[in-house]
């Protein structure tokens, strides 16, 4: 099975750096990825990784250790606008697929 | 590319009354997804379809609950004498079944069983 652990809720100010820490077990792991979810609506992919490392896109970046079970969503220049609850989302093996299992999310409050 | 649609938006019904949604997913994606979400919680998995054929199931999913996808195309999941434990969004979700195969949510279905 998978269990996926995250910061329940974080806060930051408007223009700061703010890091989402997420550590995952899983069997037979194909790929971490992290959502956006502004309440009231349904997620929306942000990004994806599969290898070590970071991958980086705009003001959103996103590292992974496979080693450690391991992964961060990194948002720059945060804007009012970044306040919605973050989902990390680990694909592993379920019976025979695999399968996006997600974690609890993380809410973050962005304020002035 | 119209996106993942889901039908009806909201749903109000009496415990022991049986409801369906419908999800119609992107039209050229073969994975289909159905999850589960409430208050505070990410999204449960329930049931997978690749094509028509639902390959994988939720141990925790009750047997009240069923999924179809014929033809592989729409999809619908039924839940029989519902109970107010089953009161949640019911998201679809699908993928092309190629690259990072990243999930397009549609916009859910509110249930709410008094």
């Amino acid at each position: 099975g998978q269990n996926i652990d995250q910061p329940t809720e974080m806060t930051a100010t408007e223009g700061a750096i703010v890091q989402i820490n997420c550590t995952y077990q899983t069997s037979g792991f194909n790929g971490l990825f992290w959502y956006q979810q502004h309440a009231g609506e349904a997620p929306t992919f942000l990004s994806y990784n599969v290898l070590d490392g970071l991958e980086e896109k705009g003001r959103f970046s996103s590292f992974l250790s496979r080693s450690k079970g391991y992964s961060y969503l990194l948002l720059k220049e945060l804007q009012m606008k970044d306040s919605a609850s973050y989902l990390c989302a680990v694909r592993g093996r379920t019976g025979g697929s695999y399968i996006p299992t997600f974690g609890r999310g993380t809410s973050l409050i962005v304020h002035p | 590319d119209t996106g993942v649609s889901q039908n009806p938006r909201h749903k109000i019904t009496k415990r022991g009354q049986n409801v369906t949604f419908r999800c119609d997913p992107i039209s050229e994606h073969n994975r289909l997804y159905w999850y589960r979400q409430t208050l505070g919680q990410g999204p449960e998995f329930l049931t997978y379809f690749q094509n028509e054929a639902q390959l994988e199931k939720s141990r925790l999913l009750s047997d009240r609950f069923s999924a179809e996808r014929p033809k592989g195309s729409f999809s619908t999941l039924e839940i029989q004498r519902t109970e107010q434990g089953d009161s949640a969004m019911y998201l679809c979700a699908s993928s092309s079944g190629t690259g990072s195969e990243k999930l397009f949510f549609g916009s859910g279905t509110q249930l709410s069983v008094l």
